[in-house]
């Protein structure tokens, strides 16, 4: 089985700083996706980016990027120039068949 | 192009009541999944269509939750008779096809609360 691990329930930044949040998963797979969804209080679970394991290179969305290690099954996602808009719940996911398995959460929060 | 819709948004029962929740997928999508969110277990699936056909219903709790997906533009999700441990949001997602490259669009969810 696979499982997706979250380490930070909780982290702050403020407005316009850099902040890393935290993913590793474990899996006996090769083929497989990784994903960020960020869940604001309106509750939309709403993709912010995603992964191809194999390709090397990070995916990067504007202000957001991963840092993909695959051999030690980590998947952390940058966020650069934080805004205010950016708190929300942020929840890491794995995938390889057809179900999306994600982690706990880390929930973000942005501060002036 | 309309997202995934769901009805209704927030659903307030007593237990034993039945409990219907509504989803509409995105136009084109093949693959529908529905999601359960709680804390204690986080987000997980419930069943997956394929389509309209349920191909998993291994994550379906009891047998008071069923499921339909009577044609490629809706789907229900039933609970009767309901609980307070049934309490959670449900999301219904979407995919254009089930394989593991094609990202999952999630709906607004319904938040049930079940008295």
């Amino acid at each position: 089985a696979q499982t997706v691990t979250q380490s930070q329930p909780e982290m702050s930044v403020q407005e316009a700083e850099t902040v890393t949040l935290s993913c590793t998963y474990d899996t006996s797979e090769n083929n497989y996706y990784l994903f960020w969804y960020k869940q604001p209080p309106s509750r939309q679970m709403i993709l912010v980016i995603r992964q191809e394991a194999y390709k090397q290179q990070n995916a990067t969305e504007n202000r957001f990027s991963v840092n993909f290690q695959k051999a030690a099954k980590s998947f952390s996602l940058k966020i650069s120039d934080s805004q205010l808009g950016d708190t929300a719940m942020y929840f890491c996911a794995f995938r390889s068949g057809y179900a999306l398995n994600f982690g706990k959460g880390t929930s973000l929060l942005v501060t002036p | 192009d309309a997202g995934v819709i769901q009805s209704p948004r927030h659903e307030v029962t007593e237990m034993g009541q039945e409990v219907t929740l509504r989803c509409k997928p995105i136009s084109g999508h093949n693959s529908l999944f529905w999601y359960r969110q709680t804390m204690m277990r986080g987000l997980e699936l419930l069943i997956y269509f394929n389509n309209n056909v349920p191909i998993d219903d291994s994550g379906m709790p009891e047998d008071r939750f069923s499921a339909k997906m009577p044609n490629a533009s809706f789907s229900t999700l039933k609970i009767q008779p309901s609980e307070p441990r049934d309490s959670a949001v449900y999301f219904c997602a979407s995919s254009k096809l089930a394989g593991v490259s094609h990202t999952q669009y999630f709906g607004p969810g319904t938040r049930l609360t079940v008295l």
